[in-house]
């Protein structure tokens, strides 16, 4: 089965820092891969998502991905953080074919003013 | 940006009682999924559905069941609900790859 490792379960950073999640996966075929962005009190979002194509991946409010597929990795990057994207951070990957989600453990963002 | 609800968004209830969490999507989606996550962790899949009349079990063992009679309505039931089903319940639609989540459902058995 497929499995998703995110590290650094909680990470707590200043305003104006850069921030970085990494996600590696486990399966070795193709694969879609995604993250997710759950605010405080609000439902899961799709911050980006990689289907094919570039391997550097933009998404909403300034996040970027970049898909490593020697290294199975699917990293989460902002160069400067806010306080507003305190959040949980989800990696998840589906094979390619397999409409089914494996998520990662999750990584806890606290942005201090 | 597909709409999806899900009632109730908190639910406390006593053991043995029988529970239906309710999950719409107005984007008329063919799947549909059904997670349970607990705090600090990982999302698991609980069921899932491609369309009317289909429904599988996900790859975490669950007593609840599902059940798939219109695209945009996907019920989860547990029919004695335990303390060991108290956690976050989330619903999801896909029009392919990319899933679309409602707000969960906190349930508490006490």
């Amino acid at each position: 089965a497929q499995s998703v490792s995110q590290h650094n379960h909680h990470v707590i950073l200043s305003e104006a820092a850069s921030l970085e999640l990494g996600c590696n996966y486990s399966y070795g075929g193709t694969v879609n891969l995604f993250w997710y962005v759950q605010y405080p009190g609000q439902h899961l979002q799709l911050l980006l998502k990689y289907f094919s194509g570039d391997p550097l991946v933009k998404g909403i409010k300034g996040f970027e991905a970049e898909f490593i597929k020697s290294k199975f990795s699917f990293n989460l990057r902002k160069p400067s953080v806010q306080w507003s994207d305190t959040a949980e951070y989800f990696c998840a990957v589906n094979e390619w074919g397999n409409n089914r989600l494996a998520f990662g453990k999750g990584n806890q963002v606290v942005v201090i003013p | 940006e597909a709409d999806i609800y899900q009632t109730p968004r908190y639910l406390v209830i006593g053991t043995g009682k029988k529970i239906t969490l309710e999950c719409s999507q107005t984007m008329g989606h063919d799947k549909m999924y059904w997670y349970q996550q607990d705090p600090g962790m990982e999302l698991h899949l609980i069921h899932y559905s491609y369309g009317v009349n289909s429904t599988e079990k996900g790859d975490l063992s669950s007593e609840s069941t599902v059940s798939r009679i219109r695209t945009e309505h996907f019920p989860l039931t547990l029919e004695s609900a335990r303390p060991s089903h108290t956690s976050q319940y989330l619903c999801a639609s896909s029009p392919a790859y990319e899933q679309y989540f409602g707000p969960g459902t906190r349930l508490t058995v006490t």
